[in-house]
């Protein structure tokens, strides 16, 4: 089956800009992540959705991220403006509701400069 | 287990040694644990899972262990290959569906 897809890989702007990324999850599963990966550390929750409704968005910046996933498939997640700090692989993840392990995409590289 | 920053605890091995990864979680009330493992520009990789009712499950050349007690966990690789060279995470479910990474380890294995 085809896995978790995400795109751009790798994007560089620079500070104050907006940057989006886009994520298609495992076809059939409901649940789906958005996580911030800061090189060296494990991955740190964003927001997750089930279907088309947010059921945890409590670590997410809301002041300049913002994640939506209208038709309850694929999802995007902006940055708007982007910082420094934000430079990190962001990734996405999709699971089964009700289960617990969750499939990776290979993740966006972001630079913010 | 919180971020250790970018000096991830390092364990190097060699070839068809039998590597043991630690993890401490810190939420007694965490029920499910999970370890994943993430290979250099790929988004991590489920490994093997194991409920608080277990103390002990076993995969292929993989075996996770619980102790509850002190609120530890381990990763144990048979017979490491080159292949497993990566950074192994433990994860934990807190009720809910929420997991939490731990900061992570990373597995050298010299041939």
């Amino acid at each position: 089956e085809a896995g978790v897809a995400q795109s751009p890989r790798y994007k560089i702007i620079e500070k104050r800009q907006s940057v989006a990324f886009w994520c298609n999850p495992i076809s059939g599963h409901a649940t789906l992540y958005w996580y911030q990966q800061i090189l060296g550390q494990g991955p740190k929750l964003l927001i997750q959705f089930q279907n088309n409704g947010v059921v945890d968005d409590s670590q997410l910046p809301k002041d300049r991220f913002s994640a939506e996933r209208l038709k309850g498939v694929d999802s995007t997640l902006k940055i708007q403006p982007a910082k420094l700090e934000d430079s990190a692989v962001y990734l996405c993840a999709s699971s089964f509701i009700g289960e617990d392990i969750q499939y990776f995409g290979a993740g966006t590289r972001l630079s913010v400069l | 287990g919180e971020s250790v920053g970018l000096h991830l605890p390092t364990l190097s091995v060699q070839e068809g040694d039998n590597s043991i990864i630690n993890c401490a979680y810190s939420n007694s009330a965490s029920d499910y644990f999970i370890w994943y493992k993430q290979e250099s520009g790929k988004g991590p990789q489920f490994i093997i899972d194991i409920r608080s009712n277990m103390d002990k499950r076993q995969g292929q050349r993989v075996t996770v262990l619980l102790n509850k007690t002190v609120k530890h966990l381990s990763l144990q690789i048979a017979a490491t290959q080159p292949g497993d060279s990566a950074v192994y995470f433990c994860a934990e479910n807190t009720g809910g569906f929420k997991t939490i990474f731990g900061a992570g380890t990373r597995l050298f294995v010299k041939a």
